[in-house]
């Protein structure tokens, strides 16, 4: 069975960076075709596509973002690393990973985790 | 960026049907698929994959749900809708990078 769950500090100050962490289990990041992606929704707002890494280590950025951006994985392939920095209110949002089996769908999400950046 | 535009609210009555629209800023056509995506989104929860290349249903959805489409425009169908329904739907893109969503459409019982 697929799950993914996503870690992170709760609440972080303008400025910092924000590292998240998404855990799974039920596939292999190593299987050809395979992405994991970061996805994350303001209250009350759509969702925005911030980042993904594939089976080959391949990594993909929102061009939006991607200065601030660093998705990256473990080495045993079942973990999933986001790093945003010099965060900022706007950042505030629920963080979502999602799974991409080799199409352009997203076909399992975790809960979600919610960060508030606050001063 | 390829942009998705949702009406943001549709109100239907129980047993009736609901018809969502997303239209696309460009195609998000092949000569093989059409890379739009459908997501249901509850409150509190997170999205889940309901209609996928937007006609196939997803794995374990009700056959109530139906897709339509292709170029830029396309539709979800709700029907019947029932109680359990009422959510926010989502458009998705996987047309092109940067991946994008549609604003959503909050569904409503008139």
């Amino acid at each position: 069975q697929v799950t993914l769950k996503e870690s992170g500090p709760g609440m972080l100050q303008p400025s910092k960076t924000l590292s998240l962490t998404c855990s799974f289990s039920g596939f292999s990041l190593s299987t050809s075709g395979m992405v994991v992606s970061w996805i994350r929704q303001p209250s009350g707002k759509s969702l925005e596509w911030l980042a993904a890494i594939d089976w080959d280590g391949d990594k993909y950025y929102n061009p939006s973002l991607k200065s601030r951006l660093t998705v990256s994985k473990d080495t045993s392939n079942t973990q999933v690393f986001l790093k945003i920095t010099s965060v900022d209110i706007a950042d505030t949002a629920t963080y979502y990973c999602a799974r991409r089996p080799g199409s352009g769908v997203f076909d399992y999400w975790g809960q979600g985790v919610m960060v508030t950046v606050s001063s | 960026d390829i942009v998705l535009t949702q009406s943001p609210a549709l109100a239907v009555s129980l047993g009736q049907r609901a018809t969502i629209s997303c239209r696309a800023s460009q195609s998000v056509s092949t000569s093989s698929y059409n890379l739009m995506h459908w997501y249901q989104q509850k409150p509190g929860e997170q999205p889940k994959l309901l209609i996928y290349d937007a006609s196939n249903l997803a794995s374990g959805i009700p056959v109530r749900f139906s897709g339509s489409g292709s170029g830029t425009d396309f539709t979800l169908t709700i029907n019947p809708v029932q109680a359990d329904d009422i959510a926010t739907y989502y458009c998705q893109q996987s047309r092109e990078l940067p991946l994008t969503f549609g604003s959503g459409t909050k569904l409503e019982i008139k």
